[in-house]
């Protein structure tokens, strides 16, 4: 599997956008981007994923760049329950692949 | 709808004996991964069972192993604990027929080894 760079750490206002940036650029075609975030003690919580095309949910939007190498998981208004630790992903699509390749993930801090 | 659980919430054991942490699936989901998550760092992938078989395999010796049963529930097994071992376990269920399925985590289990 593509292996994935994200900043160690971010802040963010409290109900301001918080953008988290996430580099691929070894990504095959068959594997989709997944975020994850965990909350202190707490297991790792799905939060979105996407091929190729952006994604939206109630949680956040995926935005992936055209060539597939970076995406961008976007909070809209970022609270501070959002604080946490968010992790990028990329997994081959094969309907028996559960291996998730974690790595460090980006630690969000939002701010009052 | 339940979410997975997994028991025991913490655990404290010494160096050289065996434990078994266990896991049940979410509801409707019949397969079950395990990752180990040392302080600090992000979840690694230890092993995937689906109808009560090894699927799939990270880099973990065979200290560690798994078992799942009819009801879709699992457990894993340590054999002669190093401190290395002290980590956070989490089961993850999913639905095992989609290409893109998505894994539920539960909350984990504190393993300490002294």
């Amino acid at each position: 599997d593509a292996k994935t760079t994200q900043p160690t750490s971010m802040d963010c206002a409290e109900g301001r956008a918080a953008n988290l940036p996430c580099n691929h650029s070894t990504i095959s075609g068959n594997e989709y981007v997944y975020w994850y975030r965990q909350i202190h003690s707490q297991g790792p919580q799905y939060i979105i994923h996407g091929l190729k095309n952006n994604e939206t949910n109630e949680m956040a939007s995926l935005i992936i760049t055209e060539d597939r190498k970076s995406s961008t998981l976007i909070l809209p208004h970022a609270t501070l329950r959002d604080t946490a630790v968010y992790y990028c992903i990329v997994r081959v699509a094969a309907y028996n692949n559960n291996d998730m390749r974690f790595g460090a993930g980006t630690r969000l801090t939002v701010k009052p | 709808d339940a979410g997975v659980t997994q028991s025991p919430t913490h655990l404290i054991k010494t160096r050289g004996q065996q434990v078994t942490l266990r896991c049940s699936p979410k509801s409707g989901h019949d397969t079950v991964s395990w990752y180990q998550q040392a302080l600090g760092q992000g979840p690694q992938f230890i092993f995937q069972y689906y109808e009560e078989e090894e699927r799939q395999r990270g880099n973990f010796p065979d200290r560690f192993s798994g078992h799942q049963f009819p009801n879709y529930s699992s457990e894993l097994n340590v054999n002669a604990l190093l401190l290395g071992d002290s980590a956070l376990y989490l089961c993850a269920s999913s639905l095992l027929g989609r290409a893109d399925n998505e894994q539920f985590f539960g909350p984990g289990t504190r393993l300490t080894v002294l």
